[in-house]
């Protein structure tokens, strides 16, 4: 079954530390996946798509298929940064969310 | 452009009632999939369509339907709520649906009581 896990509920950093947020899926075939943040009192918004290999405010993400992973960094966090992040996968035209992680960022 | 608008933001509704959410996606936007957000459960994936068709179905019960328009304006109904229904309503929109990207609407929170 396909099913994308977050293992942390809670990462707390202080700023300008390194963070990374794990991310691990099971998929057969060539998975899709997506990192979304959703701010305090925002609405949910896409940050990365692992085919554009793109950086979003500093973010990064690298699909390891031999690992199934997909872990979100970021070098230096902002207070900025503190949201709630989802790890999602798309089979067959919708999104399989995993539980989220909430990034705290102390100054 | 505008983005996804989803009306109305609040609702209140007793048990055993029912309920009609609305979704307007981005203008272009062809594919409308909506999610049930809920503190235990996370994001829950109830349906999608595309021109009107359903294309995709999530775990839900039958008391959990929609539709599209010709105009891709969506809509969410729920019939015979139940307590178990309050939750964050989730509109997505997309060009085609899956590899484009989604975007996402407020939600409509519903509360039964």
């Amino acid at each position: 079954a396909q099913r994308v896990t977050q293992p942390e509920k809670l990462l707390s950093v202080f700023k300008g530390a390194p963070v990374e947020l794990k991310c691990n899926y099971s998929y057969s075939g060539s998975p899709e996946l997506f990192w979304y943040v959703q701010y305090s009192r925002q609405r949910l918004q896409l940050l990365l798509r692992h085919i554009s290999r793109e950086s979003i405010k500093g973010f990064t993400a690298d699909l390891n298929k031999g690992e199934t992973s997909f872990h979100l960094k970021k070098p230096f966090a902002q207070e900025e940064d503190s949201a709630m992040y989802y790890c999602a996968l798309v089979n067959t035209d919708k999104l399989i969310f995993g539980t989220g992680t909430r990034l705290q960022v102390f100054p | 452009k505008a983005g996804v608008t989803q009306t109305p933001r609040y609702l209140i509704k007793t048990r055993g009632q029912q309920v009609t959410l609305s979704c307007s996606p981005i203008s272009g936007h062809r594919s409308v999939s909506w999610y049930q957000q809920t503190p235990g459960q996370g994001l829950q994936f109830l349906f999608e369509y595309f021109s009107e068709t359903q294309r995709n179905k999530g775990n839900f019960p039958g008391r959990f339907s929609g539709r599209q328009f010709s105009n891709s304006r969506s809509e969410m109904n729920v019939s015979t709520l139940e307590l178990g229904d309050s939750a964050l309503y989730l509109c997505a929109s997309s060009l085609a649906g899956q590899g484009f990207g989604y975007t996402f609407g407020s939600g409509t929170r519903l509360t039964v009581v």
